[in-house]
């Protein structure tokens, strides 16, 4: 079974400043992925980055990148430079990557963490 | 139409009442799911259809039921729904099951049971 902790129902961030979004993950699969997705308030899910459990550098899209510490099993997202829109929930999800039968690459999130942007 | 849209985006219906909500993908993928996103959880799958295999959540109860006609379309009839029932339900697709694709997400519907 896989299971994400996203610690923090919270965050406030300065405009411009840099945040992190924490997530720790547990699974018994040696082959997942890790993502990042971002819901605005219009209810849309879209997402932010990826990282494989076998990517030896961490993934970067643009402002976002992934800090992932795999023996501590964690997935951080940092954005950087914040902006007004990036208020938002942001969810933390993770997949097997390997088949092992019907529903295997289903994803499992985290319960989401709430970030507000401070002009 | 691009991606993936869903109709209706808001609806309100009465405990005894039957609605339909759906789905539809633009993208050419042979996979759909609908989630289900309550106040304070984690997104819970609740179906998935492909060309490969259909799956369901066992605790997904039998008020609601999917439909799935082509790759493209995916219904979620709803009936005799209970106030816990109450989410936002949210429709995705990817280009199959049984690989590690992407999954992309439509808009939603805001359900709400009275």
């Amino acid at each position: 079974a896989q299971k994400i902790t996203q610690t923090q129902p919270g965050m406030f961030v300065q405009e411009k400043e840099a945040v992190t979004l924490d997530c720790t993950y547990d699974t018994s699969d040696q082959s997942y992925g890790l993502f990042w997705y971002k819901q605005p308030s219009s209810g849309e899910m879209i997402f932010l980055i990826y990282q494989g459990s076998y990517d030896e550098q961490n993934a970067t899209e643009g402002r976002y990148s992934l800090n992932f510490q795999k023996a501590r099993k964690s997935a951080n997202l940092v954005i950087s430079a914040s902006q007004l829109g990036d208020s938002a929930m942001y969810f933390c999800a993770m997949r097997a990557d390997s088949y092992s039968g019907a529903g295997s690459y289903q994803l499992t999130f985290g319960k989401g963490t709430k970030l507000s942007v401070i002009p | 139409e691009t991606g993936v849209t869903q109709t209706p985006r808001h609806l309100v219906m009465g405990m005894t009442n039957k609605k339909s909500l759906k789905c539809e993908q633009h993208l050419g993928h042979n996979a759909m799911y609908w989630y289900k996103q309550s106040a304070k959880k984690p997104l819970e799958l609740m179906f998935v259809y492909s060309l490969e295999e259909r799956v369901e959540n066992n605790s997904v109860p039998s008020r609601f039921s999917p439909e799935c006609p082509n790759s493209s379309h995916l219904f979620l009839h709803l009936h005799t729904l209970q106030p816990e029932d109450s989410a936002l339900y949210l429709c995705a697709s990817s280009q199959g099951t049984r690989g590690p694709y992407e999954q992309y997400f439509g808009p939603g519907t805001r359900l709400t049971v009275t």
